[in-house]
């Protein structure tokens, strides 16, 4: 079974520009959830869909957005960049969002704003 | 709200050696779970071991075995025979009862000597 993929890898932009990210979940799976990973702040969650509706929100400014798609692939988006976004974006996929439900994590996209 | 707290910044072990890395956590809802995540250099968040609240016996799964004390509101990782390859950040995480997301702790990098 694949496992949970995002694309692109790497990205370099630069402040003021906006940013697409994209995850495709494990198959089955219909809970996409997003993390931004920093040394400073460690592990923040940013949002969770599940059957392309958002469920859960985090403490993030609305330059942050997400949406999820009827195959379940999720992407976010990050308008009008600034220095602080360079980030790991983390992508987890789960086949819901429970206490027993373990989430799957992506490669991550390692997000450089200049 | 959930809080993970890991407090041990970097740890250091032989290889063949055991290590222990803590983790304790703090909530109100009678109802998570609690899972171990290995983040090597390259970013990724592998999932190794989850367990549940309500679940009698601790969490094992091939070296790596999780010391489940509710009281204590603890949830140590043991790693038996530790490897190079096992060289990484280590994270401690929780989730409550509904869709909440993950919350982790700020980790420990485990080092392995040969």
């Amino acid at each position: 079974k694949a496992g949970v993929t995002q694309t692109p890898r790497y990205l370099i932009k630069t402040r003021g520009q906006q940013v697409t990210l994209s995850c495709s979940p494990i198959s089955g799976h219909r809970s996409v959830s997003w993390y931004q990973q920093t040394p400073g702040q460690g592990l923040q969650f940013l949002f969770e869909y599940f059957s392309e509706t958002q469920r859960n929100k985090g403490n993030f400014p609305g330059r942050f957005s997400g949406r999820q798609f009827s195959n379940s692939r999720s992407e976010m988006n990050v308008s009008t960049l600034e220095l602080g976004d360079s980030a790991l974006y983390l992508c987890a996929s789960s086949f819901i969002v429970a206490s027993t439900d373990t989430q799957y994590f992506g490669p991550g996209t390692r997000l450089t704003v200049l | 709200a959930q809080k993970i707290t890991q407090t041990q910044p970097g740890m250091f072990v032989q290889e063949k050696e055991a290590v222990t890395l803590d983790c304790t956590y703090d909530t109100s809802d009678p109802s998570y779970g609690l899972f171990w995540y290995k983040q090597p250099s390259s970013g990724e968040m592998i999932f190794l071991i989850y367990q549940g609240s309500y679940d009698q016996q601790n969490a094992t799964e091939g070296r790596y075995s999780l010391n489940f004390q509710k009281a204590r509101k603890s949830a140590n990782l043991v790693i038996s025979a530790s490897q190079l390859g096992d060289s990484a950040m280590y994270f401690c995480a929780m989730t409550a009862s509904g869709n909440t997301p993950l919350v982790f702790g700020k980790g420990t990098r485990l080092s392995v000597i040969a």
